[in-house]
């Protein structure tokens, strides 16, 4: 799996955007984006998954560079209870192989009131 | 629809000890993954069970060890303890690779707490 390089933390404003960022410039061609955040306690919950098109869904929005090289993930308004590690990892898609995901260290997303 | 349930969700080892963690698989699942975090770090994968076989294995001694069961339901065994082993262990479930129609991200536990002490 390739590598990726996050920001150690980061501080939003509750209500504002939070743009958390990711680099992952030695993506190959069959690696999708993923998205995952571990609230203190809880075990890592999966937030949003991409190839090179832009993604949306409920929790967030993913966007990827067109040469794949960096993303973003983008909440949208923060709430307190995004307060989190969130984690950003590429692998395969997992047809014909099986899913290790493999985490680093993450980026402690504190929200502030 | 429960999601992925781990037991116990704490527990206190003696070095030398052996321990048993359990893991039931979201519903419909049939692959679970363990893994371990130590404080501080991301989880670190240790093994994946599929059709109870171990079909991949992270960088984890043969102390650690595992069994799925025909329901799917699975279990991570630590032999020998180490006071290093205590962590939050992970269990996540997903549908079996191959199945690319199927949305195959992992589903994780709240996690068993485990010290050595």
């Amino acid at each position: 799996d390739a590598k990726t390089t996050q920001p150690t933390s980061m501080d939003c404003a509750e209500g504002r955007a939070a743009n958390l960022p990711c680099n992952h410039s030695t993506i190959s061609g069959n690696e999708y984006v993923y998205w995952y955040r571990q609230i203190h306690s809880q075990g890592p919950q999966y937030i949003i998954h991409g190839l090179k098109n832009n993604e949306t869904n409920e929790m967030a929005s993913l966007i990827i560079t067109e040469d794949r090289k960096s993303s973003t993930l983008i909440l949208p308004h923060a709430t307190l209870r995004d307060t989190a590690v969130y984690y950003c990892i590429v692998r395969p898609w997992a047809s014909g192989g099986y899913q290790k995901v493999t985490f680093g260290i993450g980026t402690k997303l504190q929200v502030i009131p | 629809d429960a999601g992925v349930t781990q037991s116990p969700t704490h527990l206190i080892k003696t070095r030398g000890q052996q321990v048993t963690l359990r893991c039931s698989p979201k519903s419909g699942h049939d692959t679970v993954s363990w893994y371990q975090q130590a404080l501080g770090q991301g989880p670190q994968f240790i093994f994946q069970y599929y059709e109870e076989e171990e079909r991949q294995r992270g960088n984890f001694p043969d102390r650690f060890s595992g069994h799925q069961f025909p329901n799917y339901s699975s279990e991570l065994n630590v032999n020998a303890l180490l006071l290093g082993d205590s962590a939050l262990y992970l269990c996540a479930s997903s549908f079996a690779p191959g199945q690319a129609y199927l949305n195959t991200e992992a589903f994780f536990g709240q996690g068993t707490r485990l010290t050595v002490v």
